[in-house]
């Protein structure tokens, strides 16, 4: 079964640089959120779209921003990075609001 | 607000026996219960779910999870530990009766089963 794809699964960046991370969802769900684990961490919520519409925010900095698009893939932009935003960047996706199944994550390193 | 409680970091048990991770659990409306785990460098892979339902939730791998609406509880079971169970378990909630349908995470409780 198709499951959710993210890509990349490795990005290493420089302080003040700009970074996106892109998520796939399950064919059919229309809903997809991003969470951040920091090392050592639980998942925390940031932010969440359905039906290309953002449906709820967490703890997204001013600094990050994402989407929906038309064929239900989103995109997380992260500017001026900080060392602290390195984490593990998880997408998960769901039909309405059922049950969220998780990509595999995007390790993003700030150096 | 909704928030998860794993009270403890770590869980050791031997191969063979049974195991328990605890959650404890706080929403204003429904309780909607999950369990993920998570093997290093990988994403988060779901165990089972409390939505209605028999209290005594059956999941993946053997794994088990008993919903105890009185104290607020939905513990992670199984009656017989595997070294490959080692991993990180994590158990997360949100409020079924809102739109607000976004997961809130414990902090994880790491099992490791010795051979």
């Amino acid at each position: 079964a198709a499951g959710v794809i993210q890509s990349p699964r490795h990005l290493i960046k420089e302080k003040r640089e700009t970074a996106t991370l892109k998520c796939y969802p399950i064919p059919r769900h229309d809903t997809v959120y991003w969470y951040q684990q920091g090392p050592g961490q639980d998942p925390q919520f940031l932010i969440s779209f359905y039906e290309k519409m953002q449906s709820d925010k967490g703890s997204i900095p001013d600094r990050f921003s994402a989407q929906q698009f038309s064929d239900y893939h989103s995109e997380l932009n992260m500017s001026s990075l900080e060392l602290g935003d390195s984490a593990l960047y998880f997408c998960a996706s769901s039909w309405t609001k059922g049950e969220q199944f998780f990509g595999p994550g995007t390790r993003l390193t700030v150096l | 607000a909704q928030s998860v409680a794993q009270p403890e970091d770590q869980v050791n048990v031997a191969e063979g026996n049974p195991l328990t991770v605890k959650c404890t659990y706080s929403v204003s409306g429904n309780p909607y219960l999950f369990w993920y785990v998570q093997y290093p460098n990988r994403g988060l892979q779901f165990l089972l779910k409390y939505i209605t339902g028999d209290n005594l939730v059956k999941g993946s791998y053997g794994f088990e999870a008993e919903f105890n609406k009185s104290q607020t509880s939905f513990h992670l079971k199984k009656p017989s530990a595997l070294v490959s169970d080692s991993a990180l378990y994590f158990c997360a909630v949100r409020d079924g009766d809102s739109g607000y349908s976004t997961l809130t995470f414990g902090k994880g409780t790491m099992l490791l089963v010795s051979p």
